[in-house]
């Protein structure tokens, strides 16, 4: 099984600063397989990132990812009030396709 | 529009078993995986596993093997979750998410709406 390990637990920052995130494997996950998502209290997850790079549909600009082997990253150039939410990472590599513990971004 | 909906919020003795519906609408059902998702209250996403709504074809995770079964339905474009001899420890939201691959690329965009399993006596 791939664990994924994000840090940090938790990120407090003002709007306007930029956010890095970093979500590293237990053994090396293929760049197509790596996504990211964004969770809202009460909501689903919304996917961000694919592909590792590649930004879902409606996804702003200021949000990108990247990496390859085991260190993967999601990147919040400028912060925005909307972007203080959790952040997970998943692998569809091998099953089973697990999940980040998560980041927690939070207003500064 | 793409929608996934999930049928209501459940509870449930320790012991039972819940049945989550999830109902596809605005593409072809057959053509998109269904993944299964939980979330403990106030904590991560846990993978469950994922049913080709073609072939019917399952892959659970390990932890839930024995305990959960995945199934569809065509004729009404609904993917199904059961889980059975059920703890407090499942007390959860349980999501559908349809997930595909393009040109290699594997991405989940579509999600429920969530249902919330309370597990209580």
């Amino acid at each position: 099984e791939i664990v994924l390990t994000q840090s940090p637990g938790t990120l407090s920052l003002s709007p306007g600063e930029r956010a890095t995130l970093s979500c590293r494997a237990s053994q090396t996950v293929t760049s197509a397989y790596l996504v990211w998502y964004q969770q809202k209290p009460g909501q689903a997850p919304r996917l961000l990132m694919y592909g590792t790079s590649s930004r879902a549909t409606g996804i702003p600009d200021r949000f990108s990812g990247s990496g390859s082997g085991t260190d993967f990253t999601l990147t919040i150039s400028r912060l925005e009030p909307e972007d203080f939410a959790v952040y997970y990472c998943q692998h569809y590599g091998t099953t089973p396709y697990t999940f980040g513990q998560g980041t927690k971004l939070e207003i500064k | 529009q793409v929608q996934l909906v999930q049928s209501g919020a459940e509870v449930k003795r320790p012991g039972a078993s819940v049945k989550v519906s999830c109902k596809a609408s605005g593409y072809t059902f057959t053509d998109y995986y269904i993944q299964w998702v939980r979330q403990a209250p106030g904590q991560g996403l846990e993978w469950m596993g994922w049913i080709n709504p073609k072939s019917g074809a399952t892959n659970y995770a390990q932890k839930f093997r024995g305990r959960v079964t995945m199934t569809r339905d065509t004729s009404v474009s609904t993917a199904y979750m059961e889980l059975t001899r059920l703890t407090s420890d499942d007390t959860a939201v349980f999501y559908c998410a349809r997930f595909f691959d393009i040109r290699g690329v594997v991405l989940s965009d579509y999600w429920g709406q969530g249902t919330l399993v309370t597990v209580s006596s």
